[in-house]
């Protein structure tokens, strides 16, 4: 079974869309995470989420938004997609906020044209 | 915020042993440092944490000296398999801000035959 599963694994759209990615874990942890990967390699973290309590990263444009509907999922969403969203998004979970050991999903390419 | 930085890449061959070291001097005192693998089209994977001295686990050691400024991932008699990009994390088990948790861009670890 896949402990960290994301929605779709790829993803093209034009620019001034809006688009959803999808993320379940398995594992019953209590922390999910959205993290974007850009084309050079660079992993930064974008929000987590903990026992209804939203951690963002203050450099990520208010355009995106994680959904909860329960503990297993953390969704996003991102509005008005520009090019600059082009990348991979990865969505973790870990048994607690911070720096525990995360897993992490296979990844979505967002290829905004 | 710590800060880290490790080398782009390094090469090595098959049967060595390969040390790769993250520099991280502003580390805070419950700053943990973590280290993650990475294979093409994969989320990251966790490898091995630590605070202090060392630690070992059955994939790898990670060296930290006394001032805690740097950390070297050793990887043991590595085969072809080993090829992925490395990250090195530093931040505290809890975090109170996601911008704490940045991964940076890694190291491209190549293993030649």
């Amino acid at each position: 079974d896949t402990a960290v599963s994301q929605t779709p694994k790829y993803l093209v759209t034009q620019m001034g869309n809006d688009k959803s990615i999808k993320c379940e874990q398995n594992l019953g942890h209590d922390t999910m995470y959205w993290y974007k990967q850009d084309s050079k390699k660079f992993l930064k973290i974008m929000f987590s989420y903990n026992n209804k309590e939203l951690i963002i990263n203050e450099t990520v444009p208010n355009r995106f938004s994680p959904k909860s509907p329960d503990k297993a999922h953390l969704n996003l969403h991102i509005n008005s997609l520009e090019l600059g969203d082009s990348a991979v998004y990865f969505c973790a979970s870990s048994r607690e906020n911070g720096g525990y050991e995360q897993y992490f999903g296979p990844g979505t390419r967002l290829t905004v044209t | 915020l710590a800060k880290t930085t490790q080398p782009i890449s390094m090469d090595s061959y098959e049967g060595q042993e390969v040390n790769i070291t993250c520099s991280h001097n502003n580390i805070a005192t419950n700053d943990y440092i973590t280290w993650y693998q990475q294979f093409p089209s994969q989320g990251p994977r966790f490898i091995i944490q630590g605070y202090k001295t060392k630690v070992t686990n059955e994939v790898a050691s990670l060296f930290i000296p006394a001032d805690r400024k740097s950390s070297t991932l050793s990887l043991p008699r590595v085969s072809l398999s080993d090829t992925a990009v490395y990250y090195c994390l530093v931040g505290p088990l809890s975090s109170g801000s996601a911008r704490q948790l940045t991964f940076g861009s890694g190291t491209q670890l190549t293993v030649l035959p």
